[in-house]
């Protein structure tokens, strides 16, 4: 199947503390992926994209995500997340042999003071 | 503002109506793509364009709907005889090139309610 999985629907941590936002592609989505993130009552907002190149790979607003074909993985991380960090956010890919992306289902994250 | 608008912001409208949406993507973009977003779901393709021309449909995309970009500018997304299973977020997105990978500059939504 073509696909993208986020495998948490809500992850909810403390200002300050770091996160991950876990990602898995199937082997029928190309390499090309992308984080996206939405907040309340905006459009979607590009963060990050692999294209080629380095595996680690660095965003707006102190995210970066890493790379990993063996593992099918493109998880998000921040090392220290604040209060405005709270939003949804999505993982993309772009579909082989296609011009579109798919999505994941997206993941809530809430930051706790 | 130079981005995507996307015009009504919200519609509510009674089953068997149609209802027409706007689109209009950043100037020099030359494609875009529609999108349906549903509660709790990332967003689905529905279609997109490259100039004028509409090169790819989505299954989802039944009969029911139409969308057209006369001049490469602005697009309209039309739903016939609406169901209730037509609710949900409706989002637009515009990039330039002819490659997938560009980044695509997405509209905030227009969000459809059909009672």
């Amino acid at each position: 199947a073509q696909s993208v999985t986020q495998l948490d629907s809500q992850v909810p941590v403390f200002e300050e503390a770091p996160v991950e936002l876990r990602c898995n592609y199937s082997s029928s989505v190309s390499v090309y992926l992308f984080w996206y993130v939405q907040y309340p009552n905006q459009g979607l907002q590009l963060l990050l994209k692999y294209l080629s190149g380095s595996t680690l790979v660095k965003g707006i607003n102190g995210f970066e995500a890493e790379f990993n074909k063996s593992q099918t993985s493109f998880h998000l991380r921040k090392p220290s997340v604040h209060i405005s960090d709270t939003a949804e956010y999505f993982c993309a890919g772009l579909i082989q042999g296609a011009q579109k992306l798919v999505f994941g289902q997206g993941t809530r994250l809430t930051i706790n003071p | 503002d130079t981005g995507v608008s996307q015009d009504p912001r919200h519609k509510i409208t009674k089953r068997g109506q149609n209802v027409t949406f706007r689109c209009d993507p950043i100037s020099e973009h030359n494609r875009l793509y529609w999108y349906r977003q549903t509660l709790g779901q990332g967003p689905e393709f529905l279609t997109y364009f490259q100039n004028e021309a509409q090169l790819e449909k989505s299954r989802l995309l039944s009969d029911r709907f139409s969308a057209e970009r006369p001049k490469g500018s602005f697009s309209t997304l039309e739903i016939q005889r609406t169901e209730q299973g037509d609710s949900a977020m409706y989002l637009c997105a515009s990039t330039s090139g002819a490659s997938g990978y560009n980044e695509q500059f997405f509209g905030p939504g227009t969000r459809l309610t059909v009672l």
